[in-house]
C-alpha cells in the first residue's frame, strides 16, 4: 500500500483565492481525519469522518473551511476565501476499526500571501 | 484544546544514552499513543498502549502508562542520530472512530 496520499505537497496562493487540498486514505480504513499544524497552535484536529460521514467538525475554524468525503477513497478540504492566517501544514490521516493508530500523509504546506 | 502535554519540551542527549519523555493528560482515556515526526514530514505511529495495560515494548521503545496519575512515559534506549525528531503523545477515549488529541510534543536532539 502506498500509504495516505495527499496532494499537492506545496501550495502557494494569494489571499482571497480558493484552495482545495486532497487526500486518499489507505484502502480499507474507515476513518479519516484532517489536522492542521502550526508552530503557535501545534496539531489541531479540524474534522473527522467515519464511513464517509462527518462525525465531528467542531475544529473547523470558520465557515470558510469545508470538507467532503464523497467516497471511501477520497476526501477534500476546501478553504474559500483563503487568508494569510490559514498558512500551515495540513495533514490527512486514516485509521481502521480495531484501531492500531493513525497513518498520516506527508502533508500539504499551504502558504497564503 | 490539548489533552496530552509532553515534558520536557526539548531534550538534547548524547548518542547512545537513553531518552525519556513524559506525557500527562486530563481526562479518562481508552488508549494512549506515541508518534514521531521528523522535520518536514508527517507523523509516524510508534506504539499504542491501552488503558488496561501498564507497560509495552517495541524494539528500543518502552512505554509505561499510569492511569491513576494520568501520565505516560516513552523511553528510547541506546539512542541514535536517526532518533532526532519531535515526539507526540495522543490520547483517545473511545473506538477507532474517535478523535485523538495531540500534545505539543518533545523535540529530541541526539548529539553524535
Amino acid at each position: 500500500d502506498a500509504g495516505v496520499i495527499q496532494s499537492p505537497r506545496h501550495e502557494v496562493t494569494e489571499m482571497g483565492q480558493e484552495v482545495t487540498l486532497r487526500c486518499k486514505p489507505i484502502s480499507g480504513h474507515n476513518s479519516l481525519f484532517w489536522y492542521r499544524q502550526t508552530m503557535m497552535r501545534g496539531l489541531e484536529l479540524l474534522i473527522y469522518f467515519n464511513n464517509n460521514v462527518p462525525i465531528d467538525d467542531s475544529g473547523m475554524p470558520e465557515d470558510r473551511f469545508s470538507a467532503k468525503m464523497p467516497n471511501a477513497s477520497f476526501s477534500t478540504l476546501k478553504i474559500q476565501p483563503s487568508e494569510p492566517r490559514d498558512s500551515a501544514v495540513y495533514f490527512c490521516a486514516s485509521s481502521s476499526t480495531g484501531f492500531y493508530g493513525y497513518t498520516f500523509g506527508s502533508g500539504t504546506r499551504l502558504t497564503v500571501v | 484544546s490539548q489533552q496530552g502535554e509532553e515534558d520536557p519540551q526539548a531534550l538534547s542527549i548524547q548518542e547512545g544514552e537513553n531518552a525519556t519523555m513524559n506525557c500527562s493528560y486530563k481526562t479518562s482515556i481508552n488508549n494512549l499513543q506515541w508518534y514521531r515526526q521528523n522535520s518536514g514530514r508527517g507523523l509516524v505511529h510508534l506504539i499504542l498502549i491501552r488503558s488496561n495495560e501498564r507497560e509495552k515494548h517495541s524494539g528500543r521503545l518502552r512505554v509505561t502508562l499510569d492511569t491513576s496519575k494520568k501520565s505516560s512515559s516513552l523511553l528510547i534506549t541506546a539512542s541514535r542520530a536517526a532518533d532526532t525528531a519531535s515526539y507526540f503523545c495522543a490520547t483517545g477515549r473511545y473506538s477507532s472512530a474517535s478523535k485523538i488529541i495531540f500534545g505539543s510534543g518533545t523535540r529530541l536532539s541526539i548529539r553524535p
